[in-house]
Formats: structure tokens, sequence, C-alpha cells
């Protein structure tokens, strides 16, 4: 069964550090992958997606990820974090098949510190 | 605006009693979705459509009922036999196509009395 695993539930940064959120995930094949945000008693945002081609992928508001195959992981960059990031992130996964069934992670509550 | 709109924010049942939670959406979507999500555990998902009149039970489906009369409209009714009710639920929507991002509600809050 595909699983999504996030290993850090809260992180806490200084305001202007960069930031990496890890993701790893357990799928036969290469599934569609995305990171999503959520601030509290809120929907979740995507902020961005892979789906083929370059590994490292660009989102909104200054995020990017990179795929790494042999790793079975997608991590979540910022080169500087302001104090506005601090939310909830959560990795998914979803298969390449219509129907588009997301398996999320547990997620990573991230603190901003100024 | 299009969107996605649940309602209550906040919603309380009784023990015994069944709860409806609504979400309408306007994007003109085929597929919705209802996720349950618990701190700790992201989200998990409860039932799925992808197309009027049909929906399939996602992995935590015992306890809960769906319908899709409409393609605008997907409720969730909790029932009493979903012993531990208390979450933040999220519905979900999109075109259905392999790999598209979802649109979630702003997630409507239960609590047992």
């Amino acid at each position: 069964a595909q699983s999504v695993t996030q290993p850090d539930i809260h992180i806490t940064v200084s305001e202007g550090a960069s930031l990496e959120l890890r993701c790893n995930y357990s799928y036969g094949a290469t599934p569609y992958l995305f990171w999503y945000v959520q601030s509290p008693g809120q929907g979740l945002q995507l902020l961005l997606k892979y789906f083929s081609g370059d590994t490292l992928v660009q989102g909104i508001k200054g995020f990017e990820a990179e795929f790494k195959r042999s790793q079975s992981s997608f991590n979540l960059r910022k080169p500087s974090v302001h104090w506005s990031d601090a939310a909830e992130y959560f990795c998914a996964v979803g298969p390449r098949e219509y129907g588009n069934k997301l398996v999320f992670g547990a997620g990573t509550i991230l603190r901003v510190k100024s | 605006d299009g969107g996605i709109t649940q309602s209550p924010k906040y919603l309380f049942r009784k023990e015994g009693q069944n709860v409806t939670l609504s979400c309408e959406q306007n994007l003109n979507h085929d597929a919705m979705y209802w996720y349950r999500q618990d701190p700790g555990q992201g989200l998990r998902l409860i039932y799925y459509s992808q197309i009027v009149n049909d929906f399939q039970k996602g992995d935590i489906a015992e306890g809960y009922s769906v319908s899709r009369e409409k393609k605008e409209s997907f409720p969730l009714t909790v029932t009493s036999a979903q012993k531990n009710p208390t979450a933040f639920y999220l519905c979900a929507s999109s075109y259905g196509q392999e790999g598209e991002k979802l649109f979630f509600g702003s997630g409507t809050q239960l609590s047992v009395l």
C-alpha cells in the first residue's frame, strides 16, 4: 500500500533562515507528488506538485521541492523563511490513474521565531 | 467567485445522533472527496465520488454515509455508529483527472457533547 512519511512533527526556524521539510513515500511506481499548506482552522492550499521532467519544482510563495527517485523523497525547501510561513505542511502522493485519490502524510508544523 | 463551501463551521453531536455536514462547490468539478483530519495523523479519505449518483468508500468509511444527487453537492452524514466522531472534516473537489490538484473547503469542526 502506498504511504507517505513526514519524519518531523514540529520544526522551529528563525525568520530569515533556510527551511527544509522532509517527505518520503512508498509506492510501486513514481506517483504524482504534492505539497500542501494549511493555516489553523482552514482548508489546504497547493504549494507545488511534481508530475515528470525536471526534478526541481518551483511553487508559490518562494517554495521549491526536489524529487529524488533513488531516495523516494520529495523534500520541500525555502531559502529564507518569513513569519507568515508558520503553518502546517502536508506532503501527498497520488496514483497515476483516474480518480486522483491522494494519500497524505501526517504533516509538519512549522513555527517561525522572530 | 468559484469555490467550495462547507457548513457549518462548528457542529456538535449528541450521543446517538446523526449529523450531516454540507459541502457545495460551484467549480463544475466532477469529483468530490471527504477527508477526516485528526492531530498528528494527517488527512484520511472517508468517501469520494467521481460522478453524480456514484461514490466509493475510502480508507475509513465505517460510521459515515454520503450521497451525490447533484454535481454541486456532496453531503456527509456522521452516523451514531461512528464512535469517535470528533475531528476536523475537509471536503475537496477536482475535475478528477490524474495528478490534478484538489481544491479544499475551509472545513467543519465536529465535536461530541
